[in-house]
């Protein structure tokens, strides 16, 4: 059974700083992993898609990474902006077929 | 970009009574559409597989006759809570993905945020 973890829960930084939000999961057999932010109240907004075969993706400020057969995935967010605060979420898409979610990433960026 | 289309995105009913919630795909077709449901502080539970023309899959403990998924068409996806109780209340969103097997990722609706009195 996939199990997707996410360290930490909960990170407050000041503006300005790069961070970096982690994600494990359990099962290697994925197709592909995927990054989606939260704000309170809202649906998800997708911010990056890593397929499987893929080791990294880009997009602004935003850069996730997969190493497969560790089961891991970090996205790295720089020069943070009060604007970043949200919750960040890591979901894979197994061979099960369902995208398995992990418990988030509530991140504060302070002014 | 792919979209998806939640509605309503509030509702309250009275215990008892049963809602219905709408997920469309609005520029895709989708054969399967996944809903979750989220409390609080809380990351998504995936409650269910829709399936266009056939019946949902349900992940253990949803139950079936509470939560009542209907695939239409490959544009539109419907939970209805029926009996609904006040520990029904929670965030209910759903997803599709543009291509098989998620190889497109996924888009998720903007949620329904239900609240049984």
């Amino acid at each position: 059974k996939q199990e997707v973890t996410q360290i930490p829960a909960a990170l407050s930084v000041p503006e300005g700083e790069n961070l970096v939000l982690n994600c494990s999961f359990t099962d290697s057999a994925i197709y592909n992993l995927q990054w989606f932010r939260q704000d309170p109240g809202k649906g998800l907004t997708s911010l990056l898609l890593i397929q499987s075969s893929q080791r990294e993706q880009t997009s602004g400020r935003l850069n996730a990474s997969l190493d497969k057969s560790s089961g891991r995935s970090t996205l790295y967010i720089a020069a943070s902006q009060p604007g970043d605060s949200a919750t960040y979420l890591c979901a894979v898409f197994s061979q099960g077929g369902k995208l398995i979610f992990g418990q988030g990433t509530e991140l504060s960026v302070k002014p | 970009g792919a979209v998806v289309s939640q509605h309503p995105s509030r509702v309250i009913c009275k215990s008892g009574t049963s809602v219905k919630i709408e997920c469309r795909s609005l520029d895709f077709q989708a054969t399967t559409m996944f809903w979750y449901r989220q409390f609080p502080k809380q990351s998504l539970m995936l409650m269910a597989t829709s399936n266009e023309g056939s019946k949902a899959t349900y992940e253990q403990g949803v139950e079936k006759d509470k939560f009542l998924i209907n695939h239409a068409s490959l544009t539109l996806s419907t939970l209805t809570v029926t009996s609904a109780h006040p520990e029904d209340s929670s965030f209910y969103i759903c997803s599709a993905s543009t291509q098989g097997q998620g190889a497109g990722g996924y888009t998720f609706g903007s949620g329904t945020r239900l609240t049984v009195v």
